[in-house]
């Protein structure tokens, strides 16, 4: 079975542009959450999303934004780039129709905003 | 505010010998625990999940879980170079549609 893609792998901006990312989930697996790490942040919970609906949300700005489409592919974009945004970008799929809620990573997206 | 917490190392260990990592987490209504490896550079694999009290084995790697105590531990016996990497425990509970994850712990296995 194909793991969870995401595209671009690398992409550089600059500040007060405005970027999408793209994460194709595992076959048959219906949620996708978005984190973001850097170095001295750790892992942050972005949102999450099931059935095209986003049921949880991190504590992030309304610059990050996502949605996911019928197919569970899901897209996140950040509008009116800081240079504070510049991190891994992170996603997995799981399938909550287990109880085990066990999430599968991509390669994450490297976004370096200049 | 739920949290989960690991020391953030390094946590050296010589080749062959048993790495011991903890994690420790503030909901006792948490259910599922769950062990990812992260290389650096890469994205986390997930290595071990438990969710019932007790210990689960898969091969070098075992998971021990005390739910009284609010603990989990990954254990690796036989430490290979190939080890290094940070290790994130994660937690999570049913009616919450996110992970919780801790910082994570940086190991390094000297040759």
């Amino acid at each position: 079975k194909a793991g969870v893609t995401q595209t671009p792998r690398y992409l550089i901006k600059t500040r007060g542009q405005q970027v999408t990312l793209s994460c194709s989930p595992i076959s048959g697996h219906r949620s996708v959450s978005w984190y973001q790490q850097t170095p001295g942040q750790g892992l942050q919970f972005l949102f999450e999303y099931f059935s095209e609906t986003q049921r949880n949300k991190g504590n992030f700005p309304g610059r990050f934004s996502g949605r996911q489409f019928s197919n569970s592919r899901s897209e996140m974009n950040v509008s009116t780039l800081e240079l504070g945004d510049s991190a891994l970008y992170l996603c997995a799929s799981s399938n909550p129709g287990l109880v085990n809620y066990e999430q599968y990573f991509g390669p994450g997206t490297r976004l370096t905003v200049t | 505010q739920k949290e989960v917490e690991q020391n953030s190392g390094p946590l050296s260990v010589p080749e062959g010998a048993i790495a011991s990592l903890n994690c420790t987490y503030s909901d006792r209504v948490s259910q599922s625990f769950f062990w990812y490896r992260q290389y650096s550079g890469k994205s986390p694999e997930l290595i071990m999940s438990i969710y019932s009290n007790g210990d689960k084995e898969d091969g070098r790697f075992t998971a021990q879980l005390n739910k009284a105590s609010q603990y989990v531990s990954l254990l690796i016996r036989d430490s290979q170079p190939s080890d290094s990497a940070t290790y994130l425990c994660a937690v999570n509970e049913d009616s919450n549609y996110q992970l919780i994850w801790g910082a994570g712990t940086k190991l390094i296995i000297k040759p």
